[in-house]
């Protein structure tokens, strides 16, 4: 099992502005995960964040909006960049799975005004 | 591109009664599904899984169904219970890939 830590649980921000949040995990894991669930959405994979190397990211979503840090095997950061609205989400870290039951933190909902 | 559909984004059940949470996928590569249970304000949290080969997977409480020639899963709750109201996700995972619901809310009255 893993136990994910994840902050801030919510914030309220200007658009124009980026918020980061970040994600420590109590073991070592290659692989996290950031997902993004917008309002009455399914959770959709932002990206994949490798120790050592550059993120993946899913169709749609590009590195220079959601910029993702991955320092060492137990954290890794996902910023919010220029925010609008429409960002306005829960983003949630995770580790495990597919295989495998995904253990999640407790998420970051995000209202951009 | 929904490649999972939970079709009924809330249901309300009787406590004791059986709550049945439906889930739809359209992705054959899909061979392993899971369910998810999710509070407010915090992370969601395994419940209950399902590899392809079996149609049943049982846990206490917490059944899953699996109907592959349908491509449909459901997840089965008896007796349901007030501390079972919460968000419920399915996902399906294939080619080292995940997929996830919208969820269904579950409300379970006393």
């Amino acid at each position: 099992s893993a136990v994910i830590s994840q902050k801030p649980s919510r914030d309220i921000c200007q658009r124009g502005t980026s918020l980061t949040i970040q994600c420590q995990v109590d073991s070592q894991v290659t692989m996290m995960f950031w997902y993004r669930q917008q309002p009455g959405q399914s959770l959709t994979l932002i990206a994949t964040a490798n120790q050592g190397s550059e993120a993946t990211y899913e169709s749609g979503f590009v590195i220079d909006k959601f910029p993702i840090s991955r320092p060492n095997l137990t954290f890794s950061t996902l910023t919010v960049s220029n925010m609008s609205p429409e960002d306005s989400s829960i983003y949630l870290c995770s580790v495990g799975g597919p295989y495998a039951e995904a253990f999640f933190g407790q998420g970051t909902r995000l209202t951009v005004v | 591109d929904q490649q999972v559909k939970q079709n009924s984004p809330s249901l309300s059940v009787q406590e004791g009664r059986i709550s049945i949470l439906n889930c739809d996928y359209t992705n054959s590569m899909f061979d392993y599904f899971l369910w998810y249970k999710k509070y407010p304000a915090e992370g969601p949290t395994f419940l209950i899984s399902i590899s392809s080969i079996k149609d049943k997977n049982e846990d206490g409480r917490f059944t899953v169904f699996l109907n592959k020639s349908a491509k449909h899963l459901s997840l089965h709750i008896v007796p349901s219970q007030p501390g079972d109201s919460a968000v419920y996700f399915c996902a399906a995972s294939g080619n080292n890939d995940m997929r996830f619901g919208a969820g269904t809310r579950l409300t379970v009255k006393p």
